[in-house]
């Protein structure tokens, strides 16, 4: 079972940042944050991984708390193809990845 | 640089009888997984190959089978299929052990209706 809390859908207005949160209460010192996201009619694309730092990529930024119980996506300026459903994963570094619900995001134009 | 590609896009298949799915990963990549997603289940790991040899198995029962060509090829085969088969099979591949730098491509998947 996914090991991680999303919500089910958020909505941004084009243009304009978005965050998307993580809830990971279990996770373990070992345990990576992966992020990855599913455009209609596309297999899931790798978004951006994190350990304990903040780390920023050319897609996004993550954060994660300090306690590492939570993080935060962050697309800096929405486009209309950033609308896809954004799934945030928890596990060891080189264990398969279990995909959760994730979190459906609208962009609005 | 090619992505995954995955053989055929679209399957229609009769209950009962079997299927062979095909993934060819990214050039270099020895590490291969195999996933189902459903509107249901959302995406539900299958298995994974490295090197030829399965590392890490889903639970699913045991009419999906797998396999790992020395090219890194991959088939996955569903014996005796039933209705609740019908979904969309993806294939990643990573350049395991570097999953961690790059992460996992994924193809665009084979769209399997059992009917």
């Amino acid at each position: 079972d996914a090991k991680t809390t999303q919500p089910n859908s958020m909505e941004s207005n084009e243009e304009e940042p978005v965050h998307l949160p993580c809830n990971h209460s279990t996770i373990s010192g070992t345990d990576y944050i992966h992020w990855y996201r599913q455009l209609p009619s596309q297999g899931p694309e790798y978004v951006i991984h994190g350990l304990t730092s903040n780390v920023n990529n050319r897609m996004a930024s993550l954060a994660i708390a300090e306690d590492r119980k939570s993080s935060t996506l962050i697309l800096h300026r929405a486009t209309l193809r950033d609308a896809a459903v954004y799934y945030c994963i928890q596990s060891e570094g080189n264990t398969p990845l279990v995909f959760g619900k994730g979190t459906r995001l609208s962009v609005i134009a | 640089k090619a992505g995954v590609t995955q053989t055929p896009r679209y399957l229609i298949k009769t209950r009962g009888q079997q299927v062979t799915l095909s993934c060819s990963p990214i050039s270099g990549h020895r590490s291969v997984s195999w996933y189902q997603q459903t509107p249901g289940q959302g995406l539900q790991f299958l298995f994974e190959y490295f090197s030829e040899t399965q590392r890490n198995k889903g639970n699913f029962p045991g009419r999906f089978s797998g396999r790992q060509f020395s090219n890194s090829r991959s088939e996955m085969n569903v014996s005796t299929l039933e209705l609740g088969d019908s979904a969309l099979y993806l294939c990643a591949s990573s350049s395991m052990p570097r999953l961690l730098v790059y992460g996992y491509t994924f193809g665009s998947g084979t769209r399997l209706t059992v009917v």
